[in-house]
């Protein structure tokens, strides 16, 4: 159980075009999602927490313009990466927390996205 | 042995000796501590958890000690084994609010 899954797991995209990246709970119901970004060789930073039916919360730093994060279910949180440029290039991870109180987040695999 | 710098950490070890990784949290009010191996192009996994009223806990070739003291956490690996070699996170957490990563260790196994 406890599965989290991600998509894609690898986008190339064009310099000033959007990218989505869809974050599941596949067995479980998550209030709470968190997106990290991971660039080589470093540790996992995370960018945002997003909160199902409301606005998420975004790390100091993260431009919340630049990374829309859309959390419409329970199951189902998106980061939609506007307007990309090369520097945004890196593995995005979603983490989700289950409702069931645990205090563990479930990762998912992760995404790689490279901006051409 | 280990090695700081511009790159990761990295702790060397050969096959079947015991592996010690270990982590500096910088927060006295964090409660729950978790470490993940991650290998390369993958997500964090789970390896062991403790909550900050433990200073031990053991689970299946892996140990966690937590030294509140120093905020000091080491995770040891038992019979080290190539499926091991990955980056070790140390997580922090404080009463339910989001994790904080450590910077990671790369764990070498060597034949």
């Amino acid at each position: 159980g406890a599965v989290v899954s991600q998509h894609p797991s690898r986008v190339i995209c064009k310099s000033g075009t959007s990218v989505k990246i869809e974050c599941r709970s596949l067995d479980f119901q998550a209030t709470t999602m968190f997106w990290y970004r991971q660039f080589p060789k470093q540790s996992l930073m995370l960018m945002a927490t997003s909160n199902e039916g409301s606005k998420a919360t975004y790390e100091q730093g993260v431009e919340k313009d630049k990374f829309l994060i859309n959390h419409a279910s329970l199951t189902l949180s998106t980061l939609t990466v506007t307007s990309a440029h090369p520097e945004d290039s890196s593995f995005y991870i979603c983490s989700a927390r289950d409702n069931r109180g645990l205090d563990e987040q479930f990762f998912g695999p992760g995404t790689r996205l490279t901006v051409l | 042995g280990e090695s700081v710098g511009l790159h990761l950490p990295t702790l060397s070890v050969q096959e079947g000796d015991n592996s010690i990784i270990n982590c500096a949290y910088s927060n006295s009010a964090s409660d729950y501590f978790i470490w993940y191996k991650q290998e390369s192009g993958k997500g964090p996994q789970f390896i062991i958890d403790i909550r900050s009223n433990m200073d031990k806990r053991q689970g299946q070739r892996v140990t966690v000690l937590l030294n509140k003291t120093v905020k000091h956490l080491s995770l040891q690996i038992a019979a080290t084994q190539p499926g091991d070699s990955a980056v070790y996170f140390c997580a922090e957490n404080n009463y339910g609010q989001n994790f904080v990563f450590g910077p990671g260790t790369r764990l070498s196994v060597l034949p």
